[in-house]
């Protein structure tokens, strides 16, 4: 089991360019969701799916878009980058969305926007 | 005012040391609270879940005590070891709310020689 998995692992963009962080779990969770970790402050949910084909908007979506097309695979997509974009990105995988399922974490992606 | 505070910010101690990492939070009612470790470079991982009925969780070295009634937790770590170093972050779910996971900005520990 490799479990949670994220590429790339750093990333340098330009403001206005656009990429996909990629993020792909092998345990058949079927909620994913993506997290951005910025210093001083704690994990923030930005999107997250609860099934293939479901998506649904967490605390900070703005600038950022999601789909779910497999059960295994959960892209986020950075549409014109900005500065206040540069942060850390996790992705997380667990069975449900029940109160007591483990999330799991991906490795991150540390990504900077000039 | 963030809903999860965790103190101290960091903490530096030497190996073989215990050590004690706080955690108030305003989140209520509340399903679970969570530890998770944190290594530089890497992604959060999970030492405790406890429910809002439990006092203690320990994972090894690692006990995870809660008080409801005051909304605190602490991570006493036990014999400390070079490997102990990391972030760690506390996690407050509220009931029902498996994707509303408020996370604290953590403890920064360092264990030195």
């Amino acid at each position: 089991n490799a479990g949670v998995t994220q590429t790339p692992k750093f990333q340098v963009l330009k403001t206005g360019q656009s990429m996909t962080l990629q993020c792909a779990q092998d345990m058949n969770h079927e909620y994913m969701s993506w997290y951005r970790q910025d210093p001083g402050m704690g994990l923030r949910l930005i999107h997250y799916s609860v099934g293939a084909g479901i998506t649904d908007q967490g605390e900070v979506p703005n600038g950022y878009n999601v789909s779910r097309s497999t059960t295994e695979d959960f892209p986020l997509r950075l549409l014109s980058a900005a500065p206040s974009q540069t942060s850390v990105y996790f992705c997380a995988s667990s069975w449900g969305l029940g109160s007591y399922n483990e999330q799991f974490f991906g490795p991150g992606t540390r990504l900077t926007v000039l | 005012k963030n809903q999860v505070e965790q103190s101290p910010q960091s903490l530096i101690i030497l190996e073989g040391k215990n050590c004690t990492l706080q955690c108030n939070y305003t989140v209520s009612p509340f399903s679970n609270l969570r530890w998770y470790k944190q290594d530089t470079g890497r992604g959060p991982v999970s030492l405790t879940i406890m429910t809002f009925s439990e006092n203690t969780k320990s994972n090894g070295r690692y006990t995870a005590t809660l008080d409801a009634d005051t909304k605190q937790s602490s991570l006493h770590i036990t014999a400390s070891q070079l490997s102990d170093s990391a972030s760690y972050i506390c996690v407050v779910l509220p009931p029902g709310g498996g994707n509303k996971l408020t996370f604290g900005t953590g403890t920064q520990l360092k264990v030195e020689l």
